[in-house]
């Protein structure tokens, strides 16, 4: 089993649609997490930290659950330059540990 | 704006070179990470190091070496290249072991 987990999809939604993520992680320890966002060909890029609290950045809401251990990324009014892969990170003590993506793709 | 460069975008090799990947950031940052990413199998761990001179291994450190002589510079090593080594070399850095940086990777090729 992976120690993090994820969907890969692909989720196909038109514009303007909301669409949801769900990342599992299997090690308790873990300490932070984050959602990145990975274009065709192009290098990761940080979208988010996520926090117990939950937490926002315009269209973007990143939620945690240490219970269950579990992250998601919900996405509203979708947008075609959302079309990416997501990944989830889970990191512990100087590692981080990326899931395999999950791919988002936004059509007209 | 963090900068993180890489000497090469695309490399194609022979078995049994040796193979020289450079990573150079402009921000002072401690950390820097060598990483590889493989359909299926996601970004995996190669190396890091959190000081000039220090290294750690990751998950995947058989076959490469790495050398961090100055801060902004670390430097992978594939000291007899195979074809298993086909592969997107993605190097990042950070202040923190949490938020990191890429550069645009180096898609190397073994032939």
């Amino acid at each position: 089993r992976k120690e993090v987990e994820q969907d890969p999809g692909p989720f196909n939604v038109p514009e303007g649609a909301t669409v949801a993520f769900n990342c599992t992680y299997s090690n308790s320890a873990s300490q932070s997490f984050f959602w990145y966002r990975q274009d065709c060909r192009k290098e990761p890029k940080l979208l988010m930290s996520v926090y117990s609290s939950g937490n926002e950045d315009g269209r973007f809401t990143a939620q945690l659950n240490r219970a269950s251990q579990y992250i998601s990324l919900l996405i509203r009014d979708s947008k075609l330059s959302d079309s990416a892969t997501y990944l989830c990170v889970a990191a512990n003590a100087g590692k981080s540990t990326f899931g395999d993506g999950t791919t988002l793709t936004v059509k007209p | 704006d963090v900068k993180v460069t890489q000497s090469s975008r695309y490399l194609v090799k022979r078995t049994g070179e040796k193979v020289f990947l450079e990573c150079v950031q402009d921000m002072d940052h401690e950390n820097m990470f060598w990483y590889r990413q493989d359909p299926g199998l996601g970004l995996r761990l190669i190396y890091f190091s959190y000081d000039v001179k220090m290294k750690e291994k990751g998950d995947i450190p058989e076959g490469y070496s790495v050398s961090r002589e100055k801060k902004e510079r670390f430097s992978l090593i594939l000291e007899s290249a195979s074809t298993n080594q086909t592969s997107m070399y993605l190097c990042a850095t950070s202040t923190t072991f949490y938020e990191q940086y890429f550069g645009p990777g180096t898609r190397l090729t073994v032939t």
